[in-house]
């Protein structure tokens, strides 16, 4: 049973233009949720996080919408560059910290045209 | 951010025979350290938890006797596979996390059973 959902297995972006990379899930006790970026041979490095209690999360390019009551989030890069070219996760956590077990979806890859 | 290091990266090995997989937390103190792997276009499936000093928590469906994990300091914890035989060849990645923290990832390691 997959908890975490990319349905995405990938997504092309030209440079400069909005990359929007979307995560369903379905435990409702999911209560802290994080994006992961991997490259090719490398572990997974994170990138932003968003807590249950808010719908948004801004970090530079990178900005993280929760909908709760869909039980959906979302990861915006504005404007997308080619060095985002990678395999993002996004997982979810339900003990209400940062280091709980995670729960990853299958990843997306973002290719960034130049 | 914090840095994990994983070795080895890639290791091939008879079947029968046991691999380790050293995961080391370098500027800090991993509190917790978790072990993920992960099938070709598939998703991070945690296998198993530990916490420095005590056994690992295993995930429903991992064989404890066939993956042990030892924590034995706050930055080191090793992933043997004992007897390993070619489905257990893939890619084994740790993550570290410290008190109130993310998890950081290792690079990972691709292990092919012959």
């Amino acid at each position: 049973d997959q908890q975490v959902k990319q349905n995405s297995p990938s997504l092309s972006v030209q440079e400069g233009r909005i990359s929007i990379l979307n995560c369903d899930y379905t435990n409702s006790m999911f209560d802290y949720f994080l994006w992961y970026k991997k490259y090719p041979a490398e572990g997974p490095t994170f990138l932003i996080s968003i807590s249950s209690i808010k719908d948004k999360n801004e970090d530079g390019r990178f900005t993280v919408f929760l909908n709760k009551s869909a039980k959906h989030l979302s990861l915006h890069i504005v404007p997308s560059q080619p060095g985002d070219s990678a395999v993002y996760f996004c997982a979810a956590s339900v003990e209400g910290t940062s280091y709980g077990k995670l729960t990853f979806g299958q990843g997306t890859i973002l290719t960034v045209h130049p | 951010g914090a840095v994990v290091s994983q070795h080895p990266s890639r290791v091939i090995c008879k079947s029968g025979t046991s691999v380790k997989i050293e995961c080391r937390s370098l500027d800090f103190q991993a509190t917790t350290m978790f072990w993920y792997r992960q099938f070709p276009k598939k998703s991070l499936m945690l296998m198993a938890t530990s916490n420095e000093g005590s056994k690992a928590t295993y995930e429903q469906g991992v064989e404890k006797d066939k993956f042990l994990i030892n924590h034995a300091s706050l930055t080191l914890s090793t992933l043997t596979v004992t007897s390993a035989h070619p489905e257990d060849s893939s890619f084994y990645i740790c993550s570290a996390s410290g008190a109130g923290d993310i998890q950081y990832f290792g690079a990972g390691t691709r292990l092919s059973v012959l």
